[in-house]
């Protein structure tokens, strides 16, 4: 069962708008989240990541929101440029586990067109 | 330069053939990690490693085997009993202690 959610798998912006990629988590235990940007046939590169004990991170263009009671995030990038098109996967991980692993959600591809 | 190189880039295998992804890592990581991503599905574990010599199933293990003999390598056998193998294969390392988790370039894996 996806304990992790991406429920838009695309999202399409205009270029110097702003761009709001969602995620939903399942798991309460989860208490750090982070950010990957992935172009094709390449590897994930991180972007950013919060705490559960936050509710907001910034850096630079890139804002990651936290709605613990809703169990929700989003990432917002702003202005969004036509390098940021790739795809985006939010990743969950409970510190508290033994287990150490990551969970990723499917992915939303974001296009941003001139 | 610290890394994690994969190799090869693209790969092909006649059905029916085990097959050996190489994952290494020169950024001292305890943790080594396989994904494979497929369109629509994300980024989903094969296995994982914390320590030498230690791995545990991710979610989709079957059809899949690993070793860690060494601590900058984490190879990954597909073996003929993964009845869908063909998919973008990912490795990444991380510190224990640490979340951030670090990609290697990935592997392609086609089977004919």
């Amino acid at each position: 069962d996806q304990q992790v959610k991406q429920n838009s798998p695309s999202l399409s912006v205009q270029e110097g708008r702003i761009s709001i990629l969602n995620c939903d988590y399942t798991n309460s235990m989860f208490d750090y989240f982070l950010w990957y940007k992935k172009y094709p046939a390449e590897g994930p590169t991180f972007l950013i990541s919060i705490s559960s004990i936050k509710d907001k991170n910034e850096d630079g263009r890139f804002t990651v929101f936290l709605n613990k009671s809703a169990k929700h995030l989003s990432l917002h990038i702003v202005p969004s440029q036509p390098g940021d098109s790739a795809v985006y996967f939010c990743a969950a991980i409970d510190r508290g586990s033994t287990l150490g692993r990551l969970y990723f959600g499917r992915g939303t591809q974001l296009t941003v067109w001139p | 330069d610290g890394g994690i190189t994969q190799s090869p880039k693209y790969l092909f295998r006649k059905e029916g053939q085990n097959v050996t992804l190489s994952c290494e890592q020169n950024l001292n990581h305890d943790a080594m990690y396989w994904y494979r991503q497929d369109p629509g599905q994300g980024l989903r574990l094969i296995y994982y490693s914390q320590i030498v010599n230690d791995f545990q199933k991710g979610d989709i293990a079957e059809g899949y085997s690993v070793s860690r003999e060494k601590k900058e390598s984490f190879p990954l056998t597909v073996t003929s009993a993964q009845k869908n193998p063909t998919a973008f294969y990912l490795c990444a390392s991380s510190i224990v202690s640490d979340n951030e988790q670090f990609f290697g370039p990935g592997t392609r894996l086609t089977v004919l």
